[in-house]
């Protein structure tokens, strides 16, 4: 079954740390990879997006990883900021057009 | 910058009747999505639609759900006889290319209560 996990539930760090978020999947047969952000009851906003056949991508603060053979990707943000306080999911496109989403980081970043 | 949009933001039904709620995509996207996320669990795939028909779906979209494109712009999800197990927010999503190239771009999401 296609599942896609992600650790930890829920983040907390002072403004200005580097942070890492994680996020595994059992299939390693994706298309790609999609990291996003969501604040309280809003939609899905895209952060970076991970071809299969990459390894990374960055976009300002955010690098983005993947390792198809061991089903992890990371979410890594530099010098974080309080307006970075939201959910982060990470999602896996597969054949089937299926994108399978993680349950999400809640990131707090305090002042 | 161009995004996806959908109306209505909150749709409150009783309980049998039917909804449908109303996306507009990304003008020159191919692709169009609709996903669910009910309260505190993940989102989910509901189905997906290329070329005026339905490519993929799951089995969350069974039939009491549907899915048109009216005309050029709109991309609507109709749910035929609502359950109260259908309270979700529900997103709809676009993309100009499908696979591997496939960046997905999300709507803010309509939040169906049944009563």
């Amino acid at each position: 079954k296609q599942e896609v996990t992600q650790i930890p539930a829920a983040l907390s760090v002072p403004e200005g740390e580097n942070l890492v978020l994680n996020c595994s999947f059992t299939d390693s047969a994706i298309y790609n990879l999609q990291w996003f952000r969501q604040d309280p009851g809003k939609g899905l906003t895209s952060l970076l997006l991970i071809q299969s056949s990459q390894r990374e991508q960055t976009s300002g603060r955010l690098n983005a990883s993947l390792d198809k053979s061991s089903g992890r990707s990371t979410l890594y943000i530099a010098a974080s900021q309080p307006g970075d306080s939201a959910t982060y999911l990470c999602a896996a496109l597969y054949n089937n057009n299926d994108m399978r989403f993680g349950a999400g980081t809640r990131l707090t970043v305090k002042p | 910058e161009p995004e996806v949009t959908q109306t209505p933001s909150h749709q409150v039904t009783q309980m049998g009747q039917e909804v449908i709620l109303r996306c507009v995509p990304i003008s020159n996207h191919l692709y169009f999505y609709w996903y669910r996320q009910i309260l505190g669990q993940k989102v989910e795939f509901l189905v997906s639609f290329y070329n005026n028909e339905i490519s993929e779906k799951s089995e969350i979209f069974d039939d009491q759900f549907s899915v048109e494109r009216p005309d050029g712009s709109n991309f609507t999800l109709k749910i035929r006889s609502t359950k109260l197990e259908d309270s979700a927010m529900y997103f709809c999503a676009s993309s100009d290319v499908g696979r591997e190239y496939n960046e997905q771009f999300f709507g803010p999401g309509t939040r169906l209560t049944v009563l």
